[in-house]
């Protein structure tokens, strides 16, 4: 199976800060990479599918960028409503992979 | 409004037996392929199973084959997910998941783009 892994695992910014987090993956996925973002209690919501875009409904400061094995989400000015869980996640190979995730939280 | 609700969570003994259902609506629920995802309490995120959009054909996870088979009814919009000899390790929250595909530079690239809320499943004596 394809591993992937998120660091760092958690991180501590302010509001406004420009905040990454990164996914390796253990050999390359093209980019076959999506991410998603999960609020406490509840459910995964898409963020960036096909390692760089945007689904219609989420807010221009998320990016995505990367192929091969390195990629990176980043948030331009985060937000106090960012604070969540966020995973990357393969589709490259079968069985489709998460990353351990990131947990985002405001300092 | 497009919308997984699942249901049939609960508490099983540890070797028993349980029923997930996934109902959906707002969508032609015929035309997508379909997985479960589950997630143990303070974990991450885990692939579970993939069923074709005609139910036809199946995949998943090594942890749990040959113990869970996922079906769907398509005339229900209805998916399924039977899980049997349930461990502690199955402990968690299960979403039912909607897939959808862009082209992608060598075949098709999967994401999910509809989640469930999740129904919870315990399994303790």
């Amino acid at each position: 199976d394809i591993q992937l892994t998120q660091s760092p695992s958690s991180l501590s910014a302010s509001v406004g800060d420009r905040v990454t987090i990164t996914c390796r993956a253990s050999q390359s996925i093209s980019s076959y990479l999506n991410w998603y973002q999960q609020k406490p209690g509840k459910a995964p919501n898409l963020l960036i599918y096909a390692a760089s875009n945007l689904p219609s409904g989420v807010p221009s400061r998320f990016s995505g960028s990367g192929s091969g094995t390195d990629f990176t989400l980043a948030i331009s000015s985060l937000q106090p409503e960012d604070i969540a869980t966020y995973y990357c996640h393969q589709t490259y190979m079968s069985p489709p992979t998460f990353g351990g995730g990131t947990k985002v939280q405001i300092k | 409004e497009v919308q997984l609700v699942e249901s049939g969570g609960g508490l099983v003994q540890p070797g028993g037996s349980l029923r997930l259902s996934c109902a959906a609506s707002g969508f032609t629920f015929s035309s997508y392929v379909m997985l479960w995802v589950r997630q143990a309490p303070g974990k991450g995120l885990e692939y579970v199973s993939t069923i074709s959009s005609n139910g036809g054909n199946t995949l998943y996870a090594s942890s749990v084959k040959d113990r869970f088979t996922t079906f769907r009814d398509n005339s229900k919009n209805t998916l399924y997910l039977q899980m049997g000899s349930l461990r502690i390790d199955d402990m968690g929250v299960y979403y039912c998941a909607r897939q959808d595909a862009v082209d992608g530079p060598s075949g098709p690239s999967y994401y999910i783009d509809v989640w469930g809320r999740g129904t919870t499943v315990t399994v303790s004596s």
